[in-house]
């Protein structure tokens, strides 16, 4: 099993449509969780932190659900420039490596 | 734009070449990483390096030789590499060890002929 698992997609989302992806980890001790955002031949970035409360950052919310290890991300009124594959790290406090999905790469059409 | 710079972006060499690929941070971050992306696989930790040491080599090929001379400048020096070690190179920095966020260069991308 893929210690951090994203389904690849891509997912082909109108302008203006919500869009959520999930991502599941195996790792029970993890601790910390971050989603990063990969344009295309570009280098990922930080998106946002997910914390166990819950988190908003204008139309992007990330959520955690530690209890069935999946972390989830919301993008709302989808935009052109949201096309990007979406990177979900899980932070192992253990030995403070970041542990990296493969992306979930989204497509946003007019 | 970008803090952290990486040499050459384009690569190709043959399987007896020597080749070293470069990355230079201006963040004065306290450490760096090399990552190998291949496509559709999740970005693979080679070397981890914190104040110009060593304190990650997660198993990977001797071919592969990292050198920090200094806390702003990583290498990875190649030699002999094979066909399937073609993809993209990633550099990162980040304040410290253990930091989330880590600053990305835009990669090399190597192909082996």
């Amino acid at each position: 099993r893929k210690e951090v698992e994203q389904d690849p997609g891509p997912f082909n989302v109108p302008e203006g449509a919500t869009v959520a992806f999930n991502c599941t980890y195996s790792n029970s001790a993890s601790q910390s969780f971050f989603w990063y955002r990969q344009d295309c031949r570009k280098e990922p970035k930080l998106l946002m932190s997910v914390y166990s409360s819950g988190n908003e950052d204008g139309r992007f919310t990330a959520q955690l659900n530690r209890a069935s290890q999946y972390i989830s991300l919301l993008i709302r009124d989808s935009k052109l420039s949201d096309s990007a594959t979406y990177l979900c790290v899980v932070l192992i406090d253990s030995n403070y490596q970041l542990i990296w999905g493969a992306g979930t790469k989204l497509i946003i059409k007019p | 734009e970008t803090g952290v710079t990486q040499t050459p972006r384009h690569l190709v060499m043959g399987m007896t070449n020597k080749k070293s690929l470069k990355c230079e941070q201006h963040l004065g971050h306290n450490a760096m990483y090399w990552y190998k992306q291949s496509a559709k696989k999740p970005l693979e930790l080679m070397f981890v390096y914190s104040l110009e040491e060593r304190v990650e080599n997660n198993s990977v090929p001797s071919r592969f030789s990292p050198e920090c001379p200094n806390s702003s400048h990583l290498f990875l020096h190649l030699h002999t590499l094979q066909p399937e070690d073609s993809a993209l190179y990633l550099c990162a920095s980040s304040q410290a060890t253990g930091a989330y966020e880590q600053y990305f260069g835009p990669g090399t991308r190597l192909t082996v002929t």
